[in-house]
C-alpha cells in the first residue's frame, strides 16, 4: 500500500497569503496524484488532477506541481472561503490511498 | 448536472449487515468507474471500494476485504455496497464517488454521503 504523508497537518494563515501544502508518497507514483478540498459539513471537491492539471470551475489561485514522490498544492492570494481541509490522493495502484489531510484556518 | 444520492445508512449492531445504495443521474452511468469512500467522525478520507464500468475490475481496501461487496446495476444507474460482519470501526459517513475510466483514477463528483453507525 502506498502511504501519502501531508505537511503540515494544520496551518493558520491570513488572507492574501500564499500557502503551500506538500504530499510525499512512500514510493514513486508518477503524476497519479490528485488534490481535493473539503469544507466543513460538505463533500470533498476535486481541485487538481494528475499533479498539475487544472479543473474547470476551480479558481486559478489553486495550482499543483510535482512528480514521483513529492508533490505540492499552492494557493496564491488566499481568500477567506479557502478555509477547509485539503487531501491528496494517489491512483497509481490499488488500494487507492489518501493523505491524512491538512486543515487550513483563516485568521 | 451530475447527481449522486446515497441511501441505506443507519444504526446497526456489530456483526449485522447493511446495504448501501447510490442513485446516479446527469451522466452516462455505464461509461464510468464508481467508488465508495468513507469518513469516520472527525477523521480523514478512506477509500473503501471501486468498480469498473462493466464490473470487470473491482478493488477493496484491506480493512473491508472479505466483508464488503461492491456491485452496480447499469440498467438502474445504481451503485451498491453490501456490508456484512459490521464492526464499530466501520462507523462513518459513506460517500459515493464518480470515477473516470479505470478503477485506479481520480473522483470528479461526490454525493452527500449516508451515515452508518455500528453500535450495540
Amino acid at each position: 500500500e502506498i502511504v501519502l504523508t501531508q505537511s503540515p497537518d494544520f496551518q493558520s494563515v491570513t488572507p492574501k497569503e500564499k500557502v503551500t501544502i506538500t504530499c510525499r508518497a512512500s514510493q514513486s507514483i508518477g503524476s497519479s496524484l490528485h488534490w481535493y478540498q473539503q469544507k466543513p459539513d460538505q463533500s470533498p471537491k476535486l481541485l487538481i488532477k494528475y499533479a498539475s492539471q487544472s479543473i474547470s470551475g476551480v479558481p486559478s489561485r489553486f495550482s499543483g506541481s510535482g512528480s514521483g514522490t513529492d508533490f505540492t498544492l499552492t494557493i496564491n492570494s488566499l481568500e477567506a472561503e479557502d478555509a477547509a481541509t485539503y487531501y491528496c490522493h494517489q491512483s497509481s495502484s490499488l488500494p487507492i490511498t489518501f493523505g491524512q489531510g491538512t486543515r487550513l484556518e483563516i485568521k | 448536472e451530475v447527481q449522486l444520492v446515497e441511501s441505506g445508512g443507519g444504526l446497526v449492531q456489530p456483526g449485522r449487515s447493511l446495504r448501501l445504495s447510490c442513485a446516479a443521474s446527469g451522466f452516462t452511468f455505464d461509461d464510468y468507474a464508481m467508488h465508495w469512500v468513507r469518513q469516520a467522525p472527525g477523521k480523514g478520507l478512506e477509500w473503501v471500494s471501486g468498480i469498473s464500468w462493466n464490473s470487470g475490475s473491482i478493488g477493496y481496501a484491506d480493512s473491508v476485504k472479505g466483508r464488503f461487496t461492491i456491485s452496480r446495476d447499469n440498467a438502474k444507474n445504481s451503485l451498491y455496497l453490501q456490508m456484512n460482519s459490521l464492526r464499530a470501526e466501520d462507523t462513518a459517513l459513506y460517500y459515493c464517488a464518480k470515477g473516470v475510466v479505470v478503477v485506479a483514477d481520480y473522483f470528479d463528483y461526490w454525493g452527500q454521503g449516508t451515515l452508518v453507525t455500528v453500535s450495540s
